[in-house]
Order: structure tokens, then C-alpha cells, then sequence
């Protein structure tokens, strides 16, 4: 039972241009909410994140919106550039701290110059 | 950097061998964590640790067991490896940037033949 989902494994966006990774939740006791980014052989880093009780966090060019009646997260990257091609997951987590935190099967990013 | 190291990082064996990853970490932090990596499934929770000698099953712990004698070292054990763990396998801290964002390591890539 995937409680996180990204459902589209794959993504290509010109050099400049906006680029929007989806990410969709099932359990309603997600209220913390995170994206990674992921180059080849390293480990994933830490981008951004947002507590349920905000619809939008900002961070330079990136941006998470949150839908919480939705279920639904994006991640926008605006402009785009090439440095941002990886893979990028998605995770959620409950309230109060060190809880256990899920993540989706990632969405590969690829920005074309 | 966190300060995680992770050994061995490529390690290549048979079905039935032992195997056991070692997870370092210089930060002193206190949860720990084993996650997999597979096309498909994103990152899975395999054990997680909150504390010396205090550990617990994740989502996908058959076949693993973990040990946490220091703070500073988390071991995952495969008793006897199956080619289905065949995987990267990443272990985490959390409390770097936050309660529950999770700072990784660069992760071990197995292979069972």
C-alpha cells in the first residue's frame, strides 16, 4: 500500500521554463511534508518542506505548494537548469518529532539546455 | 556534511552469505536509520533506531536485523542474503535540520548473485 505516490516517473523540462513534480497522500495523519533530491550515486538531500498548517513554502527557486483536501503536494522549480536533472522524492511524515518518515518512488527530473 | 559515513559502499556476494552494513555517524544523533532504495518502491524503511540498544522494525524488515551498541554506529545484517536484497541500501540520522528530516548517507549498493 503506496501512502505516498508520485505519479510520473519521469519528467523533462527546457532550460528556463518552470518545472512541477507531483506528489499525491492517502494517510490523512501526514501533516509534515518534504522533498529530496537525489543525484546518482550519492545519497538523497534534503530540499524543502512544509507543515500542514501553510499551503506554500518558498526557498529561492523552489517552492512546495500544499492541498491538503486534496491529498496533493507540488514542487515547483522556477527557471529551471540543468544542474536540477535528478530524481526527486517526495515524503511525508505525522505530527510532533522523529516520526517515521515516508517517501514516494521518485520522479526523474531532466532539464534540457 | 552530517558527518555519515556508511561501509562497505559496493559489496558483492552470494545467496546465503552473511552480510552486514555499517552506518557511522560523528553527530551524535540519537534516531538512526535503514532505508532501500529499488526502482519502483522509492526509499523503504527497513529498521530505525532511537537510541543505544533501542531499535524497531520499518516497513520492510524480513530478512534484516540491526544492532546499535554506540551512539555513533548503527549495523544492518542480513543473515542470509536473498538476491531480492539486492539494493542500495541508505542509512539516515534525523534532528540535523530537524525533528524529522533526514540527513543520508551515500549509501551501500549489494549484490547477491
Amino acid at each position: 500500500d503506496q501512502q505516498v505516490k508520485q505519479n510520473s516517473p519521469s519528467l523533462s523540462v527546457q532550460e528556463g521554463r518552470i518545472s512541477i513534480l507531483n506528489c499525491d497522500y492517502t494517510n490523512s495523519m501526514f501533516d509534515y511534508f518534504l522533498w529530496y533530491k537525489k543525484y546518482p550515486a550519492e545519497g538523497p538531500t534534503f530540499l524543502i518542506s512544509i507543515s500542514s498548517i501553510k499551503d506554500k513554502n518558498e526557498d529561492g527557486r523552489f517552492t512546495v505548494f500544499l492541498n491538503k483536501s486534496a491529498k496533493h503536494l507540488s514542487l515547483h522549480i522556477v527557471p529551471s537548469q540543468p544542474g536540477d536533472s535528478a530524481v526527486y522524492f517526495c515524503a511525508a511524515s505525522g505530527s510532533g518529532g522523529y516520526q517515521k518518515v515516508t517517501f514516494g518512488t521518485g520522479t526523474k527530473l531532466q532539464v534540457i539546455p | 556534511d552530517a558527518g555519515i559515513t556508511q561501509s562497505p559502499r559496493h559489496k558483492v556476494t552470494e545467496t546465503g552469505t552473511p552480510v552486514t552494513l555499517r552506518c557511522h555517524q560523528t553527530e551524535n544523533h540519537r534516531y538512526m536509520y535503514w532505508y532501500r532504495q529499488d526502482p519502483g518502491h522509492g526509499l523503504r524503511l527497513i529498521h530505525y533506531s532511537y537510541g543505544v540498544k533501542d531499535t524497531d522494525k520499518g516497513e520492510v524488515s524480513d530478512g534484516y536485523s540491526v544492532s546499535r551498541s554506540k551512539t555513533e554506529d548503527f549495523l544492518l545484517t542480513l543473515e542470509s542474503a536473498t538476491s531480492s536484497q539486492t539494493s542500495v541500501y541508505f542509512c539516515a540520522i534525523s534532528g540535523v535540520f530537524g525533528a524529522n528530516v533526514l540527513t543520508f548517507g551515500a549509501g551501500s549498493r549489494l549484490t547477491v548473485l
